[in-house]
């Protein structure tokens, strides 16, 4: 059966710090995977989806960035982070092909003081 | 672009039934439904693939009619563990590629 990992569960950093956060996918191949942000009470802001190693599509703009060094393990990044930047961070996969039903991992917890 | 989700919340008793509209501008491919429970990671409930196609997860179905573009949630006989943000995911197709988008959820409050 296929798991996701995503870690740390929680973090707290200073504002201007960098950050990385880590996903990996178990039993699967070549599977879609996507890194999304939620903010207290809010919806689902996906962030960057990925198709394959070193494949990166951002949806949205601004100072995160995403890799995809393995098959199945997904980065999420930043040199500098900001106040709003502090949120629940969820990464998930999907199988490549037919309908994208979405799995998601246990989340990060990120607040930036 | 993003579904729209109706209502945005709603507060049940124990028992009552509520019912939770997703309804989207494009042709829909199919629809996906979320829960996520506060605190904890979204986790897939159901996926409609065809027009008109009804399923099942607990006491909760869910339709999808095409024409309308759009899918209804329905939440029977609410129990404290249905409690809860609910999310639809629509899947529309065009000359670009397949689309994913969530819509903006729907808070389910269910009290004893």
């Amino acid at each position: 059966s296929q798991t996701i990992h995503q870690w740390p569960a929680t973090l707290v950093q200073p504002v201007g710090s960098p950050l990385s956060l880590e996903c990996t996918v178990e039993g699967t191949s070549n599977p879609n995977l996507y890194w999304y942000r939620q903010a207290a009470g809010r919806g689902l802001q996906l962030l960057f989806y990925s198709v394959g190693i070193g494949q990166i599509s951002s949806e949205v703009p601004q100072n995160l960035s995403a890799s995809r060094p393995q098959d199945r393990q997904f980065i999420l990044s930043s040199k500098k982070l900001l106040l709003s930047d502090s949120g629940f961070y969820l990464c998930a996969w999907s199988v490549q092909q037919g309908v994208e039903t979405q799995y998601f991992g246990p989340g990060t917890r990120l607040l930036v003081l | 672009q993003q579904p729209v989700q109706s209502p945005q919340a709603v507060i049940l008793r124990e028992g009552e039934d509520a019912v939770i509209n997703c309804s989207s501008s494009k042709a829909l491919y199919s629809v996906h439904w979320y829960r996520q429970k506060h605190g904890e990671a979204p986790v897939f409930l159901m996926i409609l693939l065809k027009g008109g196609e009804q399923k099942g997860h607990e006491k909760i179905s869910a339709s999808f009619n095409e024409k309308k573009q759009q899918s209804s949630l329905y939440l029977t006989a609410s129990q404290l563990s249905y409690s809860g943000t609910y999310f639809c995911g629509t899947e529309t197709k065009d000359n670009y590629g397949q689309n994913f988008v969530f819509g903006p959820g729907t808070r389910l409050s269910v009290l004893p």
